[in-house]
């Protein structure tokens, strides 16, 4: 199975700061991977697809990107409704793996 | 306006089964991959299961393989997730998920979820 593994596990920052999370695969996974942001009680909502394409509706400060098996989501200046955790996801082979999970509190 | 819709959640005993339905509104059901994701109260999400559009296709995780089967009803626009010899470990949030365009996509749509409880 292909281990997604995310850093860092939490992080605190400010409204208007440039947030990065990072996301490593266990192996080559081309650019099939996805990115969600989840708030408490809600499901999983999808940002980034195939590594870079934004999801319709998504507001363009979220960006992703790819280097081998390094991918980042950087969201370019933090909004208030941007608190929650962030979720990467490998869609290149069976098992689907979830990385596990980046809460992003108020600092 | 597009939309999932999950039911058939509650408690059931360690070795019981039950059986998650998935509703599926304002979109052509047919055309797509559907996919089942949980999560276990305070934890992370768990890819469970996922379905190709005409049913040909499943493929699941090993921890459930040979006791959940995944299914669908294009005629009803639903998808189906039956679970047979529940253990503690299961007990999550299950939600049914549309795939976006192609099965190497993400999960565009989600439904509220249905919490699956496994106690004695």
């Amino acid at each position: 199975d292909i281990q997604m593994t995310q850093s860092p596990s939490s992080l605190s920052a400010s409204v208007g700061d440039r947030v990065t999370i990072t996301c490593r695969a266990s192996q080559s996974i081309s650019s099939y991977l996805n990115w969600y942001q989840q708030k408490p009680g809600r499901a999983p909502k999808l940002l980034i697809y195939a590594a870079s394409s934004l999801q319709s509706g998504v507001p363009s400060r979220f960006s992703g990107s790819a280097s081998g098996t390094d991918f980042t989501l950087t969201i370019s200046s933090l909004q208030p409704e941007d608190f929650a955790t962030y979720y990467c996801q490998q869609s290149y082979s069976s098992p689907l793996t979830f990385g596990q999970g980046t809460k992003v509190e108020i600092k | 306006e597009v939309q999932l819709v999950e039911s058939g959640g509650g408690l059931v005993q360690p070795g019981g089964s039950l059986r998650l339905s998935c509703a599926a509104s304002g979109f052509t059901f047919s055309s797509f991959w559907m996919t089942w994701v949980r999560q276990a109260p305070g934890k992370g999400l768990e890819w469970v299961a996922r379905i190709k559009q005409d049913g040909s296709e499943k493929h699941y995780v090993d921890s459930v393989k040979g006791r959940f089967t995944i299914s669908r009803d294009n005629a009803k626009n639903s998808l189906y997730l039956q679970m047979n010899s529940l253990r503690a470990e299961d007990t999550a949030v299950y939600y049914c998920a549309r795939v976006h365009l192609s099965p190497w996509d993400g999960f565009d749509i989600w439904g509220q979820g249905t919490m699956v409880t496994v106690s004695s």
